[in-house]
């Protein structure tokens, strides 16, 4: 059975700061790795991809990748308002043919 | 605007009842994917098509069946509805960034 952890929710940070979004995976022959944003009542949106252990930036958005811990991070730098969403992350199983989700973590971030 | 298309977004059905949710895509993708999302279990595949021709059994395939007609449609039914399949269902399809698309759902109510 292939799983996905992540930190436990609600997650409220104030306007301005980081938020540290964590996921941790059972595949260790897992080779990409993404960060879903979803709003409530909408659907998931792609974030951030990662396919290599160190950091991605994307503007406030970096992902971090570490295949020997089987963790993978998301900070949202300045974080705002319009960033409190659910955050889902997502691995990839049996060659890329589909994708394992983690339950999500809710972030609020408060102005 | 190009990207996943689902219908209906709503349906109430009673027990017993059957019903198609329809997907289309239009950005050429070979593979496409039902979820369904239930609170605190995020996304669970139902099936899923690795191109035109072939479907797969994903986590929670029971009460469920597929159709990939063409390339672009994929369809997801139920033959007859329980309460247990209650849920958002969503379908997905994989673009060249290796992340999903999302189509914007379903919200389904079975009484």
């Amino acid at each position: 059975q292939k799983e996905v952890e992540q930190n436990s929710g609600p997650l409220s940070v104030p306007e301005g700061a980081i938020a540290s979004l964590n996921c941790t995976y059972s595949d260790r022959g897992s080779q990409s790795f993404f960060w879903y944003r979803q709003y409530s009542g909408k659907s998931p949106e792609l974030i951030m991809s990662i396919y290599s252990n160190g950091d991605k930036e994307d503007g406030r958005f970096t992902a971090q990748l570490n295949k020997a811990s089987q963790y993978v991070s998301l900070l949202i730098r300045d974080s705002q308002p319009s960033d409190s969403a659910t955050y889902l992350c997502a691995f990839d199983v049996d060659y890329g043919q589909n994708f394992v989700f983690g339950p999500g973590t809710r972030l609020s971030v408060l102005p | 605007n190009a990207g996943v298309t689902q219908t209906p977004k709503f349906q109430v059905l009673k027990t017993g009842q059957s019903m198609t949710l329809q997907c289309a895509q239009d950005m050429n993708h070979n593979s496409m994917y039902w979820y369904r999302q239930d609170p605190g279990m995020g996304l669970r595949l139902i099936y899923y098509s690795a191109s035109e021709g072939t479907t797969d059994k994903g986590e929670v395939p029971n009460g469920y069946n597929v159709s990939r007609l063409n390339k672009r449609e994929f369809s997801l039914r139920l033959e007859s509805a329980a309460p247990s399949q209650t849920s958002v269902y969503f379908c997905a399809s994989i673009g060249t960034n290796y992340g999903y698309t999302f189509g914007s759902g379903t919200r389904l109510t079975v009484v």
